[in-house]
């Protein structure tokens, strides 16, 4: 089964406006982290945000922040105020056991979501 | 600040041929991971070093080698290369929650 869905293979945004990209993910495993990372047509992978499992507050990193929705299995990407050099594809990941221990496991992704922001 | 340093950007090798990967991981951090991503695709792990020792090991092929020297830089070599293994090749590396990935290898195999 898909640890980490990203249900959107694409988004179209105007410029200025917020898009949310959607992510939820599947895990019994009570210790967990869930990142963004954008990557451009250039190819490199960026990272943009981080969240942690027990963190209490939504993560947030300038124009972009997560909404974590632990219930729900969610951890949605908003992009504010959206420039046209935010158009790339945007992946969603999760590590598990991420009890803050000596060393940090690997990261699952998802499938993409291409965004697209409009003049 | 410090990024993550691959070497080469990008590689073009023939079939069977071998090719090596250089990965410079951020000043301090202690743990590196090797990542594999197809064109149209996620990226994949491969394996991870923590501390120079092999830490977790993900959907490796046989063929491919990694190691983790003591100035902390680490190598995926690869041997009897094939058309499948045309990817971008990413290592990433951490100190704490964060991952930071490096530009990438494009490896072409023809």
């Amino acid at each position: 089964a898909q640890k980490i869905t990203q249900t959107q293979p694409g988004m179209f945004v105007q410029e200025k406006e917020a898009v949310t990209l959607d992510c939820t993910y599947d895990t019994s495993d009570p210790s967990y982290g869930l990142f963004w990372y954008k990557q451009p047509s250039s190819g490199e992978m960026i990272f943009l945000i981080y969240q942690g499992s027990y963190d209490q507050q939504n993560a947030t990193e300038g124009r972009y922040s997560l909404n974590f929705q632990k219930a729900r299995k969610s951890a949605n990407l908003v992009i504010s105020a959206s420039q046209l050099g935010d158009s790339a594809m945007y992946f969603c990941a999760m590590r598990e056991g991420d009890a803050g221990g000596t060393s940090y496991g690997k990261l699952t992704f998802g499938q993409g979501t291409i965004l697209t922001v409009h003049p | 600040a410090a990024g993550v340093i691959q070497s080469p950007r990008h590689l073009i090798k023939e079939k069977r041929e071998t090719a090596t990967l250089k990965c410079y991981p951020i000043p301090r951090h202690d743990t590196v991971y090797w990542y594999q991503q197809g064109p149209g695709q996620d990226p994949q792990f491969l394996i991870s070093f923590y501390e120079k020792m092999q830490s977790d090991k993900g959907s490796i092929p046989d063929r491919f080698s990694a190691q983790q020297f003591s100035d902390y830089h680490s190598e995926l070599n690869m041997s009897s290369l094939e058309l499948g293994d045309s990817a971008l090749y990413f290592c990433a590396s951490s100190l704490v929650a964060e991952q930071y990935f490096g530009p990438g290898t494009r490896l072409t195999v023809t």
